[in-house]
């Protein structure tokens, strides 16, 4: 079964606008990982947060953790048609050293320019 | 570019038949993973290699499902008496530890 769930399961959004997207998982975790697919590609990693981490940035990204919540959001801003993608957060097991990673269902995001 | 490969990209098979797909890790990368990913869901994980030993495997990888990587290189995943519920995108990643994971393309298989 899966660990993480996103929310919402779609956005649609214009150009330059900001994308939040929101992530809930279930068990304690080493980090938590957010990952793009363009349609029907392999995935891209994007960022990683770990446990004891509240907040990180790349570029135009922004990830926020709270543990105590079990969630985690990704901010995209001022996003571009290029964007257009399904992201998945991913969670690895807290103390495995084996590395899986849990995905969630996605959100699809769509820029239209 | 020397990402992780996966061939073929795409697999028509009739029920009954075996198929094999191959994924070439990045090359330092001593961690290899298998996921499936069925249309609408996340990446579902299938199996796991450090080097040329299997670690892990899920309790979707059924008795048709074997997954070799000999001399901890290059990685098969065959399934014999494909099933149409066997249709789904199957995702070859590596790692150089258990952080991030680098994603091949992916086989695209269809169960007639």
């Amino acid at each position: 079964s899966q660990q993480g769930e996103e929310d919402p399961q779609a956005l649609s959004i214009q150009e330059g606008e900001n994308a939040t997207m929101n992530c809930s998982y279930k068990t304690s975790i080493n980090n938590l990982q957010w990952y793009r697919q363009n349609s029907g590609r392999g995935l891209v990693h994007l960022i990683l947060i770990r446990s004891n981490e509240r907040e990180k940035h790349s570029g135009r990204l922004r990830v926020t953790l709270d543990t105590s919540k079990k969630s985690s959001s990704l901010l995209i801003t001022a996003s571009r048609a290029a964007d257009t993608a399904s992201y998945f957060c991913a969670t690895g097991d807290r103390g495995s050293t084996l590395g899986r990673l849990y995905f969630g269902r996605g959100t699809q995001l769509t820029v239209w320019p | 570019d020397t990402g992780v490969s996966q061939n073929p990209r795409h697999k028509i098979t009739k029920r009954g038949q075996n198929v094999t797909f191959r994924c070439d890790p990045i090359s330092e990368h001593n961690r290899l993973y298998w996921y499936r990913q069925t249309l609408g869901q996340g990446p579902e994980f299938l199996t796991y290699f450090q080097n040329e030993a299997q670690l892990e495997k899920s309790r979707l990888l059924s008795d048709r499902f074997s997954a070799e990587r000999p001399k901890g290189s290059f990685s098969t995943l065959e399934i014999q008496r494909t099933e149409q519920g066997d249709s789904a995108m199957y995702l070859c990643a590596s790692s150089p530890d258990f952080n991030e994971q680098y994603f091949g393309p992916g086989t695209r298989l269809t169960v007639t």
